[in-house]
C-alpha cells in the first residue's frame, strides 16, 4: 500500500545547526514521485522539491539538500546552517500515478523549531 | 495574479448546517484536490478530480460532497453528516499525473 512515514514528530535545534528531516515511503510501483512541502505558520503549503523514481541524484538548493535512496526507500531533507525562518511544518509526499490514479499521499509532517 | 484562491479564509458553522468552501484556480490545471488538516496532524485527502464532471473519493469522503462543473472551480460542501467538521481545509491543483500540486491558502472551518 502507498504510505509515507515521517517518524520525527517535532524537532528543535539552535540556529545555525544543521538538521535532517527523515522520510520513508512504501510503494508498489516502479514509477513514482516524491515531494517535500513547507507549511509556515500562515498555513499555505509551499512546494520545495519533486523527485521521480528514476532520478537518484541528490539535489542541493542553497541551504537545502535532499538525499534520495531507493535501497532504503528514503527521501531525507537536510537544512544546513538553519535559520529562524526555517521554523515550519515540513511534509513529505508520494504519488504513484499508474497505481493510485493521481492520489498524492502525505506524511504526518515534522514540526521544526529553530531556536535563536 | 495566477494561483489558487480559497474562500472564505474563516468560516463558522452552526451544527446541522451545510457550508460550501470555494476553490478557484487560474493555472489551467486539470486536476484539483481537497485535503483536510486537523491541528497537529497531517493532510488527509477528501476528494479529487482529474477532469471536468468527474471526481473520486479520497480517504475521508464521508460527510463531504464536491462538484467539478468548470475546470477552474472545485467547491467543497461540508454537510451536516460530517460529525467533526472543525478543521483546516486545503485546496490544491496540478497538471498531469505525477506532477507537482500547488496549494491555496486554506480555509478554517469552525463549528459553533
Amino acid at each position: 500500500a502507498q504510505k509515507v512515514t515521517q517518524a520525527q514528530t517535532e524537532i528543535s535545534v539552535v540556529e545555525k545547526e544543521d538538521v535532517t528531516l527523515d522520510c520513508v515511503y512504501e510503494t508498489r510501483d516502479t514509477t513514482y514521485y516524491l515531494f517535500w512541502y513547507k507549511q509556515p505558520p500562515s498555513g499555505e503549503l509551499v512546494f520545495l522539491i519533486r523527485r521521480n523514481s528514476f532520478d537518484e541524484q541528490n539535489e542541493i538548493s542553497g541551504r537545502y539538500s535532499w538525499n534520495f535512496q531507493k535501497s532504503t526507500s528514503s527521501f531525507n531533507f537536510t537544512i544546513t546552517a538553519s535559520q529562524v525562518v526555517d521554523s515550519a511544518v515540513y511534509f513529505c509526499a508520494l504519488s504513484e500515478p499508474s497505481v493510485s490514479n493521481d492520489k498524492i499521499i502525505f506524511g504526518k509532517g515534522t514540526r521544526l523549531h529553530i531556536l535563536p | 495574479d495566477g494561483g489558487i484562491t480559497q474562500s472564505p479564509k474563516y468560516l463558522f458553522r452552526k451544527e446541522g448546517q451545510n457550508v460550501t468552501l470555494s476553490c478557484e484556480q487560474n493555472l489551467n490545471h486539470d486536476a484539483m484536490y481537497w485535503y483536510r488538516q486537523d491541528p497537529g496532524q497531517g493532510l488527509r485527502l477528501i476528494y479529487y478530480s482529474q477532469i471536468v464532471n468527474d471526481f473520486q473519493k479520497g480517504d475521508i469522503a464521508e460527510g463531504y460532497s464536491v462538484s467539478r462543473e468548470k475546470k477552474e472551480s472545485f467547491p467543497l460542501t461540508v454537510t451536516s453528516a460530517q460529525k467533526n467538521p472543525t478543521a483546516f481545509y486545503l485546496c490544491a491543483s496540478g497538471t498531469f499525473s505525477g506532477n507537482t500540486i500547488y496549494f491555496g491558502e486554506g480555509s478554517w472551518l469552525t463549528v459553533v
